[in-house]
């Protein structure tokens, strides 16, 4: 079954340093992947998708990630951090059948000024 | 174009009572999904639907929860009775493309508090 793991429960940066948030995943085959952000009261959000093409995917708001199969990872990173991206960072796999996606248990951004 | 809307927004019951909660997807979307967040833990699914008819429901528990969407548009979600392990944020989405393998967009959630 596919799972994902984030490393860290809570990640905290500088306002204007680089943020990485970290994700291991496990498949049986070919994943797609995701990241999302939640920001307090409000829905979740897609940031990027990653579904077999480039490997470094770009999403919104500066973010990107990058697919590496030989670690089986997908890492989360900005190059500066903005106070307004203190949120809660998903990462995401898609479910073998259907669209079905396994949330990971989410890393807690805190951008200190 | 207007989002996933759901409601209520909060919900604070005892147990052993039932709950409702409503989601109405984006206009045309043939997919919808409910989720439950329990804090600290990332959205698990409970039931997927394709149009009015389930596609997963594998993760739902059955004896107290069910779910219903008669028209292929709007959808119900029900707990009945409600335990204490219940309380949670429960999220709706919704998706458009056929096969149900687009964006997944997300509502508000509706956070239950069982007491």
């Amino acid at each position: 079954a596919q799972s994902v793991t984030q490393l860290d429960s809570h990640v905290s940066v500088s306002e204007g340093t680089p943020v990485l948030l970290r994700c291991n995943y496990s498949s049986s085959y070919s994943p797609s992947l995701f990241w999302y952000v939640q920001h307090p009261n409000k829905g979740l959000q897609l940031l990027l998708k990653y579904t077999s093409a480039a490997t470094l995917v770009k999403g919104i708001n500066g973010f990107e990630a990058e697919f590496k199969k030989s670690e089986t990872s997908f890492h989360l990173t900005k190059p500066s951090a903005h106070m307004s991206d203190a949120a809660e960072y998903f990462c995401v796999v898609r479910g073998e059948y259907g669209n079905k996606l396994v949330f990971g248990a989410g890393t807690i951004l805190r951008v200190k000024s | 174009e207007a989002g996933v809307a759901q409601s209520p927004r909060y919900k604070i019951i005892e147990k052993r009572q039932s709950v409702a909660f409503w989601c109405n997807p984006i206009s045309g979307h043939a997919t919808l999904y409910w989720y439950q967040q329990i804090l600290g833990q990332g959205p698990k699914l409970l039931i997927q639907f394709q149009n009015n008819g389930v596609v997963d429901d594998s993760q739902l528990p059955k004896d107290r929860f069910s779910a219903e969407r008669l028209k292929g548009v709007d959808s119900t979600l029900k707990i009945q009775p409600a335990k204490l392990e219940d309380s949670a944020v429960y999220l709706c989405a919704s998706s458009s493309i056929a096969g149900g393998l687009g964006e997944q967009f997300f509502g508000p959630g509706t956070r239950l508090t069982v007491l």
